[in-house]
């Protein structure tokens, strides 16, 4: 297998204020990374993927100026959550792609705005 | 149409007992397929991939009918331990890379 972190592991912030998750690929590069969200008894939603030096790619219905993302290297790419409302509140869970279908997630952020 | 979908359960059996999950997809250029497992409150962790000549793996068995545009899981001599949310996931290609689509998952409660 290998290893993908994220951090925090857990947010509670106050509506209004931005929060930056981070994602690494600990022992691989990884070009293309995933940002998912998934609500309560809900599936994993893909958000946007997230590419190595370019701009993401962002999925219908997915605010782009919202949920900034970047990947400036090859081991990270964060995900910014503009102007957390509660609505926001939700799991958030990255992955990042080893080899043409392999996906490695990391462990979620969960984060709950006030 | 959903492009995966899944019987959400509740599945409550038996410890021993086997349970099957079928997930059927919807879009033709569907190039791989998985069933990863998700704990409550943790994120999805690879069970096994899914091949067309069905694969076994302990206790466990994917089927993939390309056809019918279906894939199953056996679980055999359920534990405890295997209570979770069992995700059927498809990768779909695309231009550059690959799109992977989650089924919303099939609960699965095993009791002694």
């Amino acid at each position: 297998g290998a290893v993908v972190s994220q951090h925090p592991s857990r947010v509670i912030c106050k509506s209004g204020t931005s929060v930056k998750i981070e994602c690494r690929s600990l022992d691989f590069q990884a070009t293309t990374m995933f940002w998912y969200r998934q609500f309560p008894k809900q599936s994993l939603m893909l958000m946007a993927t997230s590419n190595e030096g370019s701009k993401a790619t962002y999925e219908q219905g997915v605010e782009k100026d919202k949920f900034l993302i970047n990947h400036a290297s090859l081991t990270l790419s964060t995900l910014t959550v503009t102007s957390a409302h509660p609505e926001d509140s939700s799991f958030y869970i990255c992955s990042a792609r080893k080899g043409l279908h392999e996906q490695f997630f990391g462990p979620g952020t969960r984060l709950t705005v006030l | 149409r959903k492009e995966v979908e899944q019987d959400p359960g509740p599945f409550n059996v038996p410890e021993g007992a086997t349970v099957a999950f079928n997930c059927t997809y919807s879009n033709s250029a569907s190039q791989s397929f998985f069933w990863y497992r998700q704990d409550c409150r943790k994120e999805p962790k690879l069970l096994m991939s899914v091949y067309s000549s069905g694969n076994e793996d302990g206790r466990f068995t994917a089927q993939l009918n390309r056809a019918s545009q279906y894939i199953s899981l056996l679980i055999r001599d359920s534990k405890l331990s295997d209570s979770a949310t069992y995700l059927c996931v498809v990768n779909i290609g695309s231009t550059g890379g690959f799109k992977t689509i989650f089924g919303a998952g099939t609960r699965l409660f095993v009791k002694a």
